[in-house]
């Protein structure tokens, strides 16, 4: 089955700092690749996702790149701000399969 | 429209206890999902149901079981609990399996004692 590792699993920065979470996977086979940010107390909701015909996708200060060569893919905030504070999960999956498999999520803390 | 609502949002229950966490959708979705959630584990599958009639083991299905009641309504039932299931459990759903984004309800956190 799909195995996907996400790194670092805490990230502190200075607000207007950019941050990047990291994630491999392990299945050659999965070409769907979404990112879910989970505040505090709160249910995880998806922030952006990408397919594997595509290499980077924007939606304004968030970015997510893809390498299917490497089988990585990457999550971007510029501009941090302090309600960017919250755990983020990345995903892998196949359209042939039923289910996603998750990273372990890497808590962001972006201090003023 | 409500999206994903399960209950109860809290529970304490004693080892061997049994219970039932329940999860309606009101967004006509095919697919349904149970996570739990530990720290530093991410989210898990416990079980799925791609479509309505459909049930299949996720990652951690071991002590659980889950009904897909209807296309609504899907429940995941804890027969004899024991501490190690003390977690939140996210019930989701989606249009369909694997298509796109994941809706999840608010989470049930559930401690055994």
């Amino acid at each position: 089955g799909e195995n996907v590792e996400q790194h670092p699993s805490t990230l502190s920065v200075q607000e207007g700092d950019s941050a990047v979470i990291k994630c491999t996977y392990s299945d050659s086979a999965s070409n769907y690749f979404p990112w879910y940010k989970q505040e505090l107390g709160k249910r995880p909701q998806l922030i952006i996702d990408i397919r594997s015909n595509v290499g980077e996708k924007k939606d304004q200060r968030i970015a997510v790149t893809l390498n299917k060569t490497a089988k990585h893919f990457s999550l971007h905030i510029t501009e941090t701000q302090p309600e960017d504070s919250a755990v983020y999960f990345c995903a892998a999956g196949d359209s042939g399969y039923s289910t996603l498999t998750f990273g372990k999520g890497t808590m962001l803390l972006v201090s003023p | 429209n409500a999206g994903v609502t399960q209950t109860p949002k809290f529970q304490v229950l004693k080892t061997g206890q049994s219970m039932t966490l329940q999860c309606a959708q009101d967004m006509n979705h095919n697919s349904m999902y149970w996570y739990r959630q530990d720290p530093g584990m991410g989210l898990r599958l416990i079980y799925y149901s791609a479509s309505e009639g459909t049930t299949d083991k996720g990652e951690v299905p071991n002590g659980y079981n889950v009904s897909r009641l209807n296309k609504r309504e899907f429940s995941l039932r804890l027969e004899s609990a024991a501490p190690s299931q003390t977690s939140v459990y996210f019930c989701a759903s989606n249009i369909r399996s694997n298509t796109g984004e994941l809706f999840f309800g608010e989470g049930s956190r559930l401690t055994v004692l």
